[in-house]
């Protein structure tokens, strides 16, 4: 059981330049979502899915699309990086039925550098 | 909006000795879960303790345990006996339980722990 995985762990980006960060979870969680995080400010939500083929903006969603076609995979796309798109990004799951099921679990983050 | 404060950006800790991180929220809503996360220097973020708000007892797991205040909308995090271990960013967080809320987590700016031997 691998829980949430996300590759790549580290990449360096050039302005303009197009990538997408990969997120799977084998936990069968309906749930899942996009943080990134920056110094001082905490974790932001970007895009999140409540199911395959279902998904909505979270706090920061410009300049990042989304789509859910398994319930496994949940890739973050960066159509045109740009400098302010430098960060750590988490993607993290939870089964969503209520109770403890709330509880989100997290990959261990991919760090982006754009230049 | 609901909205989490963690006022003290940094707080250190004598080993074997007991630290409380403080966090507020504000909230209009009466179902909803709180929580706390721990980062350590590898970035991995590590569920240490939840608590949901119906619930009038607080949450303990080992060491961790949380003064869950629902009237004040303040939730802190009480570390017993210190480890070096422990030292991290923490980071209190809300999820909304209303019927038809979705999955997003509200995250604090977090607090640095560091854990003197």
């Amino acid at each position: 059981n691998a829980g949430v995985t996300q590759t790549p762990k580290f990449q360096v980006l050039k302005t303009g330049q197009s990538m997408t960060l990969q997120c799977a979870q084998d936990m069968n969680h309906e749930y899942m979502s996009w943080y990134r995080q920056d110094p001082g400010m905490g974790l932001r939500l970007i895009h999140y899915s409540v199911g395959a083929g279902i998904t909505d903006q979270g706090e920061v969603p410009n300049g990042y699309n989304v789509s859910r076609s398994t319930t496994e995979d949940f890739p973050l796309r960066l159509l045109s990086a740009a400098p302010s798109q430098t960060s750590v990004y988490f993607c993290a799951s939870s089964r969503g039925a209520g109770g403890e099921w709330e509880t989100q679990y997290f990959g261990p983050g991919t760090r982006l550098l754009v230049l | 909006a609901q909205t989490v404060t963690q006022s003290q950006p940094e707080m250190s800790v004598q080993e074997a000795e007991t630290v409380t991180l403080s966090c507020t929220y504000d909230t209009s809503e009466s179902d909803y879960y709180l929580f706390w996360y721990k980062q350590p220097p590898s970035r991995q973020m590590i569920l240490v303790i939840r608590q949901e708000a119906y619930k009038q007892q607080n949450a303990t797991e080992n060491r961790f345990s949380v003064n869950f205040q629902k009237a004040a909308k303040s939730f802190s995090l009480k570390i017993s006996d210190s480890q070096l271990g422990d030292a991290a960013m923490y980071f209190c967080a809300y999820r909304s339980g209303e019927t038809g809320a979705n999955s997003k987590l509200t995250f604090g700016k977090g607090i640095t722990l560091s854990v003197r031997p």
